[in-house]
């Protein structure tokens, strides 16, 4: 099982509003991941969990805020976003941060109006 | 034929021919090579990868070279299907230390019946 799951699919908001992405992966990764992605172009790296710990933060605005409950959830915080920041997020795990293949989730469509 | 669009580089093909999709990596450093298949509004789906001490490796209908010379990857479809319809991204990282994936453009491959 190659299952990374993601809530919601879809999600609207406006920019003061506050929501939660969520991530969840039952495969024993030690390794979790926050990419961006908006049309056409490959995906972004935003932040590496490894362990529980924030390892990599790519220098996001402080308006994106992670979090990992524990070793199968991964929370992704929304705060005062703009317009811009509409894009698919998505979520991956691997089995640790040495080991590179990554395997991605579903996305959440984020538009903000 | 293969065209270059405004963002993304489009590959046309029939039914049932074999497609050939090139990436060129830009580390010379990198040990790790994954090609992933993104369909419209789904997130990348892991196909096949291959470390550099490689220089070809095959799945189902698929298989994916290396030539560490030129820096170049290259995943081969073979008898393309429609469901093979999607954009395919090339990834490369180092299997070592805290290195992170770094994705090429993508291309979009069009299989048409």
């Amino acid at each position: 099982d190659t299952e990374v799951t993601q809530t919601p699919k879809h999600l609207v908001m406006g920019m003061t509003n506050k929501k939660s992405l969520k991530c969840e992966q039952h495969m024993g990764h030690r390794a979790m991941y926050w990419y961006k992605q908006k049309a056409k172009k490959p995906p972004e790296l935003m932040f590496v969990y490894s362990y529980e710990k924030l390892s990599i933060n790519e220098s996001v605005p402080s308006r994106f805020s992670p979090e990992c409950p524990n070793s199968s959830l991964l929370n992704l915080h929304l705060h005062a976003l703009q317009p811009e920041d509409s894009a698919l997020y998505l979520c991956a795990s691997s089995q640790d941060r040495h080991t590179d293949t990554q395997y991605f989730g579903p996305g959440t469509r984020l538009t903000v109006l | 034929g293969e065209s270059v669009g405004l963002h993304l580089p489009t590959l046309s093909v029939q039914e049932g021919d074999n497609s050939i999709i090139n990436c060129a990596y830009s580390n010379s450093a990198s040990d790790y090579f994954i090609w992933y298949k993104q369909e419209s509004g789904k997130g990348p789906q892991f196909i096949i990868d291959i470390r550099s001490n490689m220089d070809k490796r095959q799945g189902q209908r698929v298989t994916v070279l290396l030539n560490k010379t030129v820096k170049h990857l290259s995943l081969q479809i073979a008898a393309t299907q429609p469901g093979d319809s999607a954009v395919y991204f090339c990834a490369e990282t180092m299997n070592s230390g805290y290195s992170t994936l770094t994705f090429g453009k993508g291309t979009m491959l069009l299989v048409s019946p």
